[in-house]
């Protein structure tokens, strides 16, 4: 069966830190992969998409890998800040040309000022 | 620019009771429209989704519909409500299969 996950449930870091979240998938042939931000009670805010062809994608203190070999796309987020606090989730298309995402449970980052 | 409305903003509700949510989307044509739920410390999971007026496919077996009456509106509905109808839903709109943007969401309490 098709399966996302996320590495564990929540990350606690210190402020400046790298935060490295995981994003691993099993019987999905994704032609590109999200990552989206999602605060307390409000929906998620798209942040970052790779292409099956990209190994790297950066925005600003976000860098996102995609290893279709491994099966796996890392987030960073450099010089981590409080405000950066969130959960943070990971999508895949589930196929050529289909208009439906597939998410992850979504991995809980907490930064200690 | 795009926006995304929801409405209500949170609702609590008998079980048995019907159920009416609705999202509309401004500043775009004919987009991909979608209906999630989001159960607590969960992912999301696809409810409907929609690529046109009239055309609505269901993800998952339920006791929800969905409908688009107009181009940029969609509408989850419910004839009876049940316990596990609780939640947080997110209605989403894209203009091709990529990139999909989300509303603020309904949160669903069903007592």
């Amino acid at each position: 069966s098709q399966k996302i996950e996320q590495n564990s449930e929540a990350l606690n870091i210190q402020e400046g830190k790298t935060a490295t979240l995981t994003c691993n998938y099993t019987n999905y042939s994704p032609a590109y992969l999200q990552w989206y931000r999602q605060d307390p009670g409000r929906g998620p805010v798209f942040l970052l998409l790779i292409r099956e062809n990209e190994k790297e994608k950066r925005k600003e203190r976000l860098k996102v890998t995609f290893d279709t070999t491994l099966k796996q796309s890392l987030f960073h987020i450099t010089a981590s800040q409080p405000a950066d606090s969130a959960t943070y989730l990971c999508a895949l298309d589930k196929g050529a040309n289909d208009y439906k995402l597939s998410f992850g449970a979504g991995t809980t980052v907490t930064v200690r000022a | 620019s795009q926006t995304i409305h929801q409405w209500p903003a949170t609702l609590v509700q008998p079980v048995g009771s019907p159920l009416s949510l609705e999202c509309t989307v401004e500043g775009t044509s004919n987009p991909n429209l979608y209906w999630y739920r989001q159960a607590a410390g969960r992912g999301l999971q696809l409810l409907f989704y929609s690529v046109g007026i009239g055309q609505i496919s269901s993800e998952v077996p339920q006791n929800l519909s969905a409908s688009r009456p107009q181009d940029r509106q969609f509408i989850l509905s419910s004839k009876k409500l049940l316990l596990s109808d609780s939640g947080f839903y997110l209605c989403a709109w894209s203009d091709g299969w990529e990139t999909q943007y989300f509303g603020p969401g309904t949160r669903l309490l069903v007592l």
